[in-house]
């Protein structure tokens, strides 16, 4: 069984900081990893994804995730946090060539103040 | 090309009623999958239809039923509604291993 790890429930950041969100995910067969980010009360956005190939994926609004096998790790970054940026961040994962089924960490709130 | 789109945005239903959700895929996504969201349990798969067949299936109650139709839309329904049941319901289309998502339906049992 697929499953994700999102460390920290909460981080808060000053606008024009570093912007890291962790990730962890287990998996018995290669995985397709995602981040999405949810407004209040709108859907979810898709950020970047990991297929195959190049392992440093680069995303919309300047977010990069760096698909790690050997750490099981698909953590978020950017390198300048924007009042726009707060947010809830889902990490996903689904299995490669399997059926559409994402399973998602719990989430992290990023709060970004002036 | 428009969205995923899902009506209706909010719905109040009353226990032991039972709804129906609708969701239209981007144009040309054949994959249709349904998840619910919650404070406690986070994001939770329903279930995925793919050219009008489940294909798989989450850790529901019967009561949580779908379908798809020849031209890719899907619709969810709840029967016999509980109040655990409140819950953002999201549609997803996809094409490839990505998926995308509608607004969500905000159901609230009372």
């Amino acid at each position: 069984a697929q499953s994700v790890t999102q460390l920290g429930s909460h981080v808060s950041v000053s606008e024009g900081a570093l912007v890291l969100l962790r990730c962890n995910y287990s998996s018995s067969v290669p995985p397709y990893l995602f981040w999405y980010v949810q407004y209040p009360n709108q859907g979810l956005q898709l950020l970047l994804k990991y297929t195959t190939g190049a392992t440093l994926v680069k995303g919309i609004n300047g977010f990069e995730a760096e698909f790690k096998k050997s750490e099981t790790s698909f953590h978020l970054t950017k390198p300048s946090a924007h009042m726009s940026d707060a947010a809830e961040y889902f990490c996903a994962v689904s299995e490669s060539g399997g059926f559409q089924k994402l399973v998602f960490g719990t989430g992290t709130r990023l709060l970004v103040s002036p | 090309k428009a969205g995923v789109t899902q009506t209706p945005r909010y719905l109040i239903k009353t226990r032991g009623q039972q709804v129906t959700l609708s969701c239209s895929p981007i144009s040309g996504h054949r994959s249709v999958s349904w998840y619910q969201q919650t404070p406690g349990q986070g994001l939770q798969f329903l279930f995925e239809y793919f050219s009008e067949t489940q294909r798989n299936k989450g850790n529901f109650p019967g009561r949580f039923s779908g379908r798809q139709f020849s031209n890719s839309r899907s619709e969810m329904n709840v029967s016999t509604l509980e109040l655990g049941d409140s819950a953002l319901y999201l549609c997803a289309s996809s094409f490839g291993p990505e998926a995308f998502f509608g607004q969500g339906t905000r159901l609230t049992v009372v």
